[in-house]
């Protein structure tokens, strides 16, 4: 069974172009989640997809910011004019939601996609 | 909001347990106690979790005061590829896990 995936695994831009990050969740994950993390500093929650629910975006810092997820599979985050600032590694998570039981819900990781903007 | 609190760095002999502590003192009754490690590079690993009573499983042990206002991920042996950023974080509204800068725990041969 694999994990989670991220591609690409590096990605340079150039400031003011825009970037697509994806994520392929474990299969049969209901639940994905985008995090950023700067250099140096912990995880910072982006956006939050569970089932057919309306996202959680309340973690994204900017209106050039978004995911997209079809169904229960795979995850888009875009970027849109990138900004020196946006330079950080991407981590995506999923996780099985068990109804009633969310609160003791583990997340997985993927690699992450390491953003460098010029 | 709950928060927590850790060191920012510790060391660990080789072979020795590293005892890593964490305080979540305005933690809420139905949050729970989660810990990760992130090594270098990798996106972060799960490690166990708890609510109230210990835990242990083959990764580490867990042991929650019994306020749960603080708690200590204990890694019984460590070694030399335990050398990680170990996050302790407490489960917030919703489904949401907010990650602190963690204790930078290194292991020494």
């Amino acid at each position: 069974g694999a994990g989670v995936s991220q591609s690409p695994s590096n990605k340079v831009t150039e400031k003011g172009k825009d970037v697509e990050l994806r994520c392929d969740p474990i299969s049969g994950h209901t639940a994905l989640y985008w995090y950023r993390q700067r250099l140096g500093q912990g995880l910072e929650f982006l956006i939050y997809f569970q089932g057919n629910s309306a996202p959680d975006k309340s973690g994204l810092p900017s209106d050039r910011f978004s995911a997209e997820r079809t169904g229960e599979s795979v995850s888009t985050l875009t970027i849109q004019r990138t900004q020196q600032e946006d330079s950080a590694v991407y981590l995506c998570a999923s996780s099985l939601v068990v109804l009633g039981s969310w609160l003791s819900e583990t997340q997985y990781f993927g690699p992450g996609t390491r953003l460098l903007v010029l | 909001d709950a928060k927590t609190t850790q060191p920012p760095s510790m060391d660990c002999a080789e072979g020795r347990a590293a005892n890593l502590p964490c305080n979540h003192s305005t933690i809420s009754g139905n949050e729970y106690v989660y810990w990760y490690r992130q090594i270098h590079s990798q996106g972060p690993q799960y490690i166990i979790h708890g609510l109230k009573n210990n835990e242990t499983n083959e990764m580490a042990s867990l042991i929650i005061t019994e306020d749960r206002k603080s708690s200590t991920l204990i890694l019984p042996h460590a070694t030399l590829r335990d050398t990680a950023v170990y996050y302790c974080i407490v489960r917030k509204y919703g489904n949401q896990f907010y990650f602190g800068t963690g204790t930078s725990l290194t292991v020494i041969p």
